[in-house]
């Protein structure tokens, strides 16, 4: 596999704040792509997905942004609240069949 | 919404011994599932990827003798640690592909189950 970290990355916010997590990923044949979150202790928790065709998706206070010509990916989360606090991860595929590659994950941290 | 349901959320077991982890997709047909290893701090590595009713395959370096999975049915996958070690203790964690990805329910995950082995 590939984009397996062995660091976390941490992004501190206040509450209120915008987030954005940012993604690079590294197959240019992939063509789906998903945002997770994950709290510890559980298994990762669907929050937004995007396919190559399409360079920007919004969801109910999320919203992903595609750069295929650079293989960048992020999700912006607005008024970032306390139980948003959790690790992100971007995943790609090809096809949305084949198996999921993650990234190396995001911990955000939202400080009242 | 789809559901996968995985059972234990945690077990602590002897250094020696076997420990069976289920994934069950509780409203929905999964043709495919995956099985997932997670250190902390550290992103998921796939283990294997399982069909039912064939043999898994295994991403390089698992072995198959030591993590046995069986995906009998189109809603169970088990994965077994074989012969477990105190380098085993990890975060497992399944999922299972619906047969029409690209919706919010391609890829659904279990909780989890926290092996710890002593």
């Amino acid at each position: 596999g590939e984009s397996v970290g062995l660091h976390l990355p941490t992004l501190s916010v206040q509450e209120g704040d915008n987030s954005i997590i940012n993604c690079a990923y590294s197959n240019s044949a992939s063509d789906y792509f998903i945002w997770y979150k994950q709290e510890s202790g559980k298994g990762p928790q669907f929050i937004i997905d995007i396919r190559s065709n399409m360079d920007k998706r919004q969801g109910q206070r999320v919203t992903v942004l595609l750069n295929k010509t650079v293989k960048h990916l992020s999700l912006q989360i607005a008024a970032t609240q306390p139980g948003d606090s959790a690790v992100y991860f971007c995943a790609e595929n090809i096809g949305g069949y084949s198996t999921l590659t993650f990234g190396k994950g995001t911990m955000l941290l939202v400080s009242p | 919404g789809a559901v996968v349901s995985q059972h234990p959320s945690w077990v602590i077991c002897k250094s020696g011994t076997s420990v069976k982890i289920e994934c069950r997709s509780l409203d929905f047909q999964a043709t495919t599932m995956f099985w997932y290893r997670q250190f902390p701090k550290q992103s998921l590595m796939l283990m294997a990827t399982s069909n039912e009713g064939s043999k898994a395959t295994y991403e390089q370096g698992v072995e198959k003798d030591k993590f046995l999975i069986n995906h009998a049915s189109l809603t169970l996958s088990t994965l077994t640690v074989t012969s477990a070690h105190p380098e085993d203790s990890s975060f497992y964690i399944c999922s299972a592909s619906v047969v029409s990805p690209g919706t919010n329910y391609g890829y659904t995950f279990g909780s989890g189950t926290r092996l710890t082995v002593v």
